[in-house]
């Protein structure tokens, strides 16, 4: 199972665009990469899946480059309801029970 | 709407006591997984069942056990045997394989254990 690595938490203001990098340094290559975003007392919210290059959605874009041993979720002008935890997970895609969630990373918007 | 339910939204239990929590999708999605989080910490998996009457453990099974009689339904129980029990508790469920979806998680049972 590939391991990925998230900084713990990230400071933002609200209008700003943000990045949250996710490394995966021994991602395979069947491996998709998946973001969920989850707020307290919730249980997670599929955001994004992508395999290579860009990948936007009406909430988000990530971004993949050629190695793919990383990979970055970008939200654009944040809102304080995008504080929350999110998370970078690697693995087969749709493969569920092989997807570790690790301990993401905390984002907190402020006004 | 389709989505997952977990019930109850808070439990409180004695130590020493088995407990059930309870998940019910109308997804008619085939696997179903149930997930424990610790307070600051990520999700880690309990068990999994990609079909009815057939279930998996995860990485953290010991003092839970699962029944998976009917595709809607996937309920866990905390048995006496587990340790730590009070955590929050997430079921999830999904379509595998090719052509799947991504996860689609219950709010969570809130399980405090005294």
């Amino acid at each position: 199972l590939a391991k990925t690595t998230q900084p713990i938490s990230m400071d933002s203001y609200e209008g700003q665009e943000v990045n949250i990098t996710c490394s995966h340094n021994n991602i395979a290559t069947n491996d998709y990469i998946t973001w969920y975003q989850q707020f307290p007392s919730q249980g997670p919210r599929f955001i994004i899946q992508g395999y290579k290059t860009k990948v936007t959605n009406e909430v988000a874009s990530l971004f993949i480059p050629a190695d793919r041993k990383s990979s970055t979720l970008s939200l654009p002008r944040v809102s304080l309801s995008d504080t929350a935890v999110y998370y970078c997970l690697v693995g087969a895609r749709y493969n569920n029970n092989d997807m570790r969630f690790g301990a993401g990373t905390r984002l907190t918007v402020k006004p | 709407d389709g989505g997952i339910t977990q019930s109850p939204k808070y439990l409180f239990r004695k130590e020493g006591q088995n407990v059930t929590l309870s998940c019910e999708q109308n997804l008619n999605h085939d696997a179903m997984y149930w997930y424990r989080q610790d307070p600051g910490q990520g999700l880690r998996l309990i068990y999994y069942s990609q079909i009815v009457n057939d279930f998996q453990k995860g990485d953290i099974a010991e003092g839970y056990s699962v029944s998976r009689e009917k595709k809607e339904s996937f309920p866990l129980t905390v048995t006496s045997a587990q340790k730590n029990p009070t955590a929050f508790y997430l079921c999830a469920s999904s379509i595998e394989g090719q052509g799947g979806s991504p996860l689609h998680f219950g709010n969570g049972t809130r399980l405090t254990v005294t």
